[in-house]
This record gives C-alpha cells, sequence and structure tokens, in this order.
C-alpha cells in the first residue's frame, strides 16, 4: 500500500535537546510537507521540499531543520532554538508541489511530541 | 484577521441529521477549495474539493462554494456517529502558488 509513514509515533524531549521526527513516502511524490498542529491555531506550514536536495521554509520555520537527500525522505529536526515545541506534527507530500492543486495533500498519521 | 476563519465548535448532532460546517475567507484569489477529515490522533484525509464556485456531491457530502461572498461549505446528510471527527477547510492559488491555508478545523460529534 502506498502512503506517508511518521515515526516515531510519541516523542518526549528534554530541555536543550536536539529530536528528529522521520517521514517517509512511497508515493512517487515530488513534494514533501512538514506542519505543525496546535490546538485552536490550525496547521502551520514549518519547511516544504519541492525537489530533492532543495527545500525553503514555510510560515514557522525558526527552530526547526530538515534535509532532503532522498525523494522518499523528508526528516524533520526540532532543535533546542525551538522554546516550544510540544505539538503534533504532520507530514504530508503531494505530487508536484508547483501548481495550485496537484490532487491534495496525502498525510501522515503523525508524530506527538511533547517536553519533558 | 486570519486569511481562513473556521468555527471550532464543539458541533454536537443526533445520528441521521443534516451538518452543515463552513469556512469564510478573505483572499479572493483563492479558487481551489478542499475539505480534509481527521480523526483523533490522526494525520488528515481529504474529503473532497471544488474548483472555483458551484457545487459538488460525493454520496452522503456535498461541498459548496460561493465565490462572491467568500463562503465554503460542506454538508453531510444522513450523518453517522462515525462521522464523528474534525472537519479542515483548506484553501489554495492563485495559479503558481503551491500553498494550502488551513482552517483550525471544527470538531464534530454526532451521537448515536
Amino acid at each position: 500500500d502506498g502512503g506517508i509513514t511518521q515515526s516515531p509515533k510519541y516523542l518526549f524531549r528534554k530541555e536543550g535537546q536536539n529530536v528528529t521526527l522521520s517521514c517517509e513516502q512511497n508515493l512517487n511524490h515530488d513534494a514533501m510537507y512538514w506542519y505543525r498542529q496546535d490546538p485552536g491555531q490550525g496547521l502551520r506550514l514549518i519547511y516544504y521540499s519541492q525537489i530533492v536536495n532543495d527545500f525553503q521554509k514555510g510560515d514557522i520555520a525558526e527552530g526547526y531543520s530538515v534535509s532532503r537527500e532522498k525523494k522518499e525522505s523528508f526528516p524533520l529536526t526540532v532543535t533546542s532554538a525551538q522554546k516550544n515545541p510540544t505539538a503534533f506534527y504532520l507530514c504530508a507530500s503531494s505530487i508536484k508541489g508547483r501548481s495550485h492543486y496537484d490532487g491534495g495533500y496525502t498525510f501522515g498519521s503523525g508524530t506527538r511530541l511533547t517536553v519533558v | 484577521q486570519k486569511e481562513v476563519e473556521q468555527d471550532p465548535g464543539p458541533l454536537s448532532v443526533p445520528e441521521g441529521a443534516i451538518v452543515s460546517l463552513n469556512c469564510t475567507y478573505s483572499n479572493s484569489a483563492f479558487q481551489y477549495f478542499m475539505w480534509y477529515r481527521q480523526y483523533s490522533r490522526k494525520g488528515p484525509e481529504l474529503l473532497m474539493y471544488t474548483y472555483s464556485s458551484g457545487n459538488k456531491e460525493d454520496g452522503r457530502f456535498t461541498a459548496q462554494v460561493d465565490k462572491s461572498s467568500k463562503y465554503i461549505s460542506l454538508f453531510i446528510r444522513d450523518s453517522q456517529p462515525s462521522d464523528s471527527a474534525t472537519y479542515l477547510c483548506a484553501m489554495s492559488g492563485p495559479s503558481g502558488t503551491y500553498k494550502y491555508i488551513f482552517g483550525t478545523g471544527t470538531r464534530l460529534k454526532v451521537l448515536a
């Protein structure tokens, strides 16, 4: 079955620690995205990538970093510079990401990150 | 003012009721309108999309766009307890823009 796999499902981070969230897709989609979801705020775009080895900042990129070394993979690192990282993180992909609509996003099941 | 406004609910209805979910938006350049359904602790899944104004029907679901009023709606007929979820509207445009703007989501509870 084609889809997006996010891991882990739950992640706990200590103060001052960097953590990496995994996102893998086997849909052969070019574009991949990371969103953060907080209660009452909807989905906010962190980073996106339209092609391997290229990515752009979204609306709330501070304190986060990404890489896109393979088409299938788009890991997100939450660094210690992110002061309020507790949230639900969603990875998504779309076919091309270059037109205003290309079939919509396919989302993963999310990773819930909690600071302890 | 947010680009997309959506009442967070929760909205509780009895089984079999017709549900109306709505979003308003401020950017007249939006051309593609989508509805996603998100179950608790899961990622959103695309339910319907509509281009420009008009209606689109898919089974028990109808999506409606009124660009003149900058208002979109999702109607669910014969609602079921399995429809209980959060419904997010999303929009994109103009041409060449990759980005979707999401509403905050409306939590729906269908009571058996």
